[in-house]
This record gives structure tokens, C-alpha cells and sequence, in this order.
């Protein structure tokens, strides 16, 4: 099965600073790469998402970048703010359709005001 | 409606017990999932269902049991659980279309204490 690895664990930012988390996966046959959200107690969300045809997305202060040879992608959060603290995860799918998502170990990211 | 809903947010249940946990969506989402998240962990996947019908099992003790009444429901049945199985469920649904990898909702879970 699909192995996705994630760094860093943890990671603290002075607000307004650049945040950057990196994942690495095993199969080359995975073609989805979501990330997600997740506040204290809350539900994951889905904050951008990545296809294997394409190499780079950006949504305002968010962009994900993807290396199908390295096997490798990157969040890339700019200009951060305290309500961007939270633990984020990103993810792999091998399949189409029913997503068989195997997600990172985490990163947990702290703002600091 | 771009909800996933479970039911009920918290349960506290024996290791006898039996009880069920229950998750509904109204986007026409013909796949859905159980999750099962560790405190500081990642969500592992449990079950999918496609299209009403199981398509993976990863291997899920038989303690634990899906089922899916119709494209709307999921529901997961509990049976003498034990305390290592207290997490937080999630339930999460994606549409399901052949080829194309598509978002996946989450519930915002149950969370289960098995004492």
C-alpha cells in the first residue's frame, strides 16, 4: 500500500512569515493529493487539492506543488495568520473514484501573533 | 446542503455493550467512508462503500461492522469493543466519479470512549 511521509511534526511561524510542509509518498501510481485542516476538535477540511497532471496550484495565500518524479509535494502557506494554527495532513490516493486516502503523520502549525 | 452529519458526537459505551454509530449526507455522494483517528494521529481508513456496496475493508476486527441502507446512510455497529478502540470516528462521503479523484467531506465525528 501507499506509504505518505510528512514534515515537519511541528512548526512555529511569526505571523506574517511563510510557512512550508512537505510530504513524500511511495506509490507512483497515486494521482491525488489532497490537504486538510483540522482545528482542535473539529472536522479535517479540505484546504487545496493537487491532480498529477498539473504541477503547481495556488488559492490566494495557499499553493501545493507536486513532483511526480521526486514523489514528493509542498504546502506552501504565505503571509500566516493566528486562525492559520492547527494541525495540517496531507494525503495520497492510488485509486479513481471511492478516494483511498492515506494521509501524513501531520504537521501541527503555531502562529505566533 | 454540503454536510456530513454523524450521530451522536459523543458516546461512552461498556465493553459489553452494543451500539451503532450513524452518519448521513444529502450531496448525492455515492462513496462514503469510516475513519477511525487516534488523539495526535492521522485518520486511518476502516470501510468504503461504493455505490451501497463494501469495496474495501482494510482489515477492520469483526467487532466492528458497516452498513449501508441506502446512498444517504452509513451506519457502523459496535460490539464488545474494547478500551484501545476509544478514538473518534469520522464519517466522510465523495462523489464517486469513475477516473476522477474528487474531495472528500468529513463529519466531525464521534467520539467514542469504550470503558
Amino acid at each position: 500500500g501507499e506509504n505518505v511521509e510528512q514534515h515537519p511534526s511541528t512548526l512555529s511561524v511569526q505571523e506574517g512569515d511563510s510557512a512550508v510542509i512537505k510530504c513524500t509518498y511511495s506509490d507512483s501510481a497515486s494521482n491525488y493529493f489532497p490537504w486538510y485542516k483540522q482545528e482542535l476538535g473539529k472536522r479535517p477540511q479540505l484546504i487545496i487539492d493537487i491532480r498529477s497532471n498539473v504541477g503547481e496550484k495556488k488559492d490566494q495565500r495557499i499553493a501545493v506543488t507536486l513532483n511526480k518524479t521526486a514523489k514528493h509535494f509542498s504546502l506552501h502557506i504565505t503571509e500566516t495568520q493566528p486562525e492559520d494554527s492547527a494541525v495540517y495532513f496531507c494525503a495520497a490516493s492510488i485509486r479513481a473514484g471511492a478516494n483511498n486516502l492515506f494521509f501524513g503523520t501531520g504537521t501541527r502549525l503555531t502562529v505566533i501573533p | 446542503d454540503t454536510e456530513v452529519t454523524q450521530t451522536p458526537k459523543h458516546l461512552v459505551m461498556g465493553m459489553t455493550n452494543k451500539k451503532s454509530l450513524k452518519c448521513e449526507q444529502h450531496m448525492g455522494h455515492r462513496a462514503m467512508y469510516w475513519y477511525k483517528q487516534k488523539a495526535k494521529k492521522p485518520p486511518e481508513l476502516m470501510f468504503v462503500y461504493s455505490y451501497e456496496k463494501l469495496s474495501i475493508n482494510e482489515s477492520v476486527p469483526s467487532r466492528f461492522s458497516p452498513e449501508c441502507p441506502n446512498s444517504s446512510l452509513l451506519n457502523l455497529h459496535l460490539h464488545a469493543l474494547q478500551p484501545e478502540d476509544s478514538a473518534l470516528y469520522l464519517c466522510a462521503s465523495s462523489p464517486d466519479r469513475q477516473a476522477l479523484n474528487t474531495e472528500a467531506f468529513f463529519g466531525q465525528g464521534t467520539r467514542l470512549t469504550v470503558v
